[in-house]
């Protein structure tokens, strides 16, 4: 069964140092979006992306948070300059549509920021 | 800001036993999704509600959507240890279809064998 790939699982990182998060989504999906979730806090909506263009984002994504589909196959969540507050897992996920459509979900990348 | 509180955010039962969780917005939204989340692991899609008043089942698992689509709850018969996980409502808003989730609190389900 196709599935959200997400990498690195885990990554710990001083504060102020670029991140870059990876994630391969479903083949044949359209829209990719990232979310978040801080330990023990609710999963929160970051940015979606569709048509290699931003097509919304929250207030959590700031100057610091970009999006990129480098290719036909990956799509990356960069945190240029990281805070202690960054410290989250954030999940990658894809769907094939967007107003009936499921999304698919990948495991997760858990950024530690010290 | 849309929030949805669910309830009750822990709940420990013994197997066998019948369970309800619940979720609540003040906000109208087109369509309810539930996931399961399992420690470690991305949400899972349990099922989408979009019609006020729907009921769908998913076998032990029954799923409500409220008339008024503010609020949706899960109900789950005979919960078994596999049952344990987070359960996660989110609401889907219409004019961005599910671009933009809005997640839920949680409930934590323990199922004690």
């Amino acid at each position: 069964e196709p599935e959200v790939t997400q990498t690195p699982s885990h990554q710990v990182t001083q504060m102020g140092q670029e991140v870059i998060l990876r994630c391969v989504p479903i083949s044949n999906h359209l829209y990719f979006y990232w979310y978040r979730q801080i330990l023990g806090q609710k999963v929160e909506f970051l940015v979606s992306f569709y048509n290699n263009e931003i097509s919304e984002k929250s207030e959590i994504f700031d100057d610091q948070f970009s999006v990129e589909r480098p290719d036909g196959s990956n799509f990356t969540l960069k945190i240029r300059s990281t805070k202690l507050e960054d410290s989250a897992m954030y999940f990658c996920a894809s769907s094939k549509e967007v107003r009936t459509g499921e999304l698919f979900f990948g495991e997760g990348s858990r950024l530690t920021v010290l | 800001t849309q929030l949805l509180e669910q309830s009750p955010q822990f709940l420990s039962i013994q197997e066998g036993e019948n369970l309800t969780v619940y979720c609540n917005s003040s906000s109208v939204f087109s369509s309810l999704q539930w996931y399961r989340q399992e420690p470690g692991e991305g949400p899972v899609l349990l099922v989408t509600v979009v019609t006020g008043g729907e009921v769908k089942k998913l076998k032990r698992l029954t799923f409500q959507f409220g008339d008024a689509r503010k609020d949706s709850s899960l109900h789950i018969t005979a919960a078994q240890p596999g049952d344990t996980g987070l359960y996660l409502c989110a609401g889907v808003r219409s004019n961005f279809g599910n671009e933009k989730l809005t997640f839920g609190t949680g409930t934590r389900l323990t199922i004690i064998p």
